[in-house]
């Protein structure tokens, strides 16, 4: 049983485009959940938390939402600079983050 | 603050050698964690470590691997007798006691280990 999954795309959009990602988790007590970066052949970065009351940063928004276990990513304005592979991530306190295999942005011009 | 720093950055061994990996956290975290992808997949969580002690090893093969993290000085991860398979990227990432923030983990650049 997959813990985290995610649409692993690609996601082709052009340049200003809005596009979301959705992510579902099975670990109803999984109590963190983070949205990561990686870049082709880099180690993930961490992009933001997610929290039940929904977060925002610049064009990025996340949200959960527990009743259905899913987190969303929206991006808006897409620039060529958010083509990357976005990890979605569960956790519980000190315990091993568990990541979702990826979904891929390709931001077109 | 440095952040996480993983060396070496690219190894290449010979199967049947041995491959040390190591790994130094951020100042001030005190909780260290494994992960191994291959190439085209996700991340999979190998150990988890805190100074002196071993928390959670579930993700490890029980033969070959080891790691440890001791009072002084960087985590290792110990591959003994690699074979082609163990080619991956293994990441190291370090986060901060419990008490100071929740479980936000940061990234090394990795070690991109390759057995011929």
């Amino acid at each position: 049983r997959k813990e985290v999954e995610q649409d692993p795309g690609p996601f082709n959009v052009p340049e200003g485009a809005t596009v979301a990602f959705n992510c579902t988790y099975s670990n109803s007590a999984s109590q963190s959940f983070f949205w990561y970066r990686q870049d082709c052949r880099k180690e993930p970065k961490l992009l933001m938390s997610v929290y039940s009351s929904g977060n925002e940063d610049g064009r990025f928004t996340a949200q959960l939402n527990r009743a259905s276990q899913y987190i969303s990513l929206l991006i808006r304005d897409s620039k060529l600079s958010d083509s990357a592979t976005y990890l979605c991530v569960g956790g519980q306190g000190n315990t091993p983050l568990v990541f979702g295999k990826g979904t891929r942005l390709s931001v077109i011009a | 603050n440095a952040g996480v720093m993983q060396n070496p950055r690219h190894l290449v061994r010979r199967r049947g050698q041995e491959a040390r990996l190591r790994c130094s956290p951020m100042k001030g975290h005190s909780h260290v964690y494994w992960y191994r992808q291959l190439p085209e997949e996700g991340l999979k969580f190998m150990v988890y470590l805190q100074k002196e002690n071993i928390i959670d090893e579930s993700g490890m093969p029980k033969e070959r691997f080891s790691a440890e993290f001791p009072k002084e000085g960087p985590s290792i991860l110990r591959i003994q007798q690699v074979v082609r398979g163990d080619s991956a990227a293994y990441f190291c990432a370090s986060s901060p006691p419990r008490e100071v923030k929740g479980n936000e983990q940061f990234f090394g650049p990795g070690t991109r280990l390759t057995v011929l």
